[in-house]
């Protein structure tokens, strides 16, 4: 069975940092690009950042480059994201999703999302 | 960024009745449309992709149609789990976005 699970959110003050956690089981993590897509109350679905099965990013949303920094550790299935300089705007739920296409660098392969964790919320406030 | 517009915001139907949701891009994404479902506390969930492929898993009573700038989810006979926000995406261009969503209630 594919499983997602996020950890690593939390209750953090604007300015601060937080780093983010997904472990994944069931399939053969190293052939899937994996991402990290949030839910943020009133504002629907966000697509926040991806990494590619072959070591690549796929890229940052606008409203977190610079601020945030995926990574991957396929020893561990795991998928990393270092978020700094959080802002109330980050407040959501994080989640993991896996892309479907084996092995393809394709984009609309990497962003078709066909299993997702149970997510992670993260609150920023002071 | 290509802009999804879902339509209409909420949709209140008994079971057995048929339910037609939209979705409409602010420039072509050829047949690259997918739908997500998502029940109360749950994550999203795959339902359909490149228009009108079903997911594994999805009931046949779920098909979506469209091409270019105009795509519809159809649910044909509503069932009580079909309760739930339903979401469009595009992958055609970067990054990808998602529709508002419309929320399904089944009364």
């Amino acid at each position: 069975e594919v499983q997602l699970v996020e950890s690593g959110g939390g209750l953090v003050s604007p300015g601060r940092s937080l780093r983010l956690s997904c472990t994944a089981s069931g399939f053969n993590f190293d052939d899937y690009a994996i991402n990290w897509v949030r839910q943020v109350p009133g504002k629907g679905l966000e697509w926040v950042s991806g990494f590619s099965w072959n070591g690549g990013s796929i890229g940052y949303a606008d409203s977190v480059k610079g601020r945030f920094i995926i990574s991957r550790d396929n020893a561990k299935n795991s998928l990393y994201l270092q978020m700094n300089s959080l802002t109330s705007d980050d407040t959501g739920l994080y989640y993991c999703t896996r892309g479907s296409g084996v092995r393809s660098l394709q984009f609309n392969d990497q962003t078709l999302f066909d299993y997702w964790g149970r997510g992670t919320q993260v609150t920023v406030s002071s | 960024e290509i802009v999804l517009t879902q339509s209409p915001a909420t949709l209140s139907l008994s079971p057995g009745e048929r339910a037609t949701l939209s979705c409409r891009a602010s420039q072509t994404v050829r047949s690259y449309l997918a739908w997500y479902q998502q029940r109360p506390g749950q994550a999203p969930r795959l339902l359909m992709y490149d228009t009108s492929q079903r997911a594994t898993g999805v009931p046949a009573r779920f098909s979506a149609s469209g091409s270019g700038t105009d795509f519809t989810l159809t649910i044909s006979s509503l069932e009580p789990e079909d309760s739930a926000i339903y979401y469009c995406q595009q992958r055609i261009s970067w990054p990808t976005t998602f529709g508002q969503g419309t929320r399904l209630e089944i009364k």
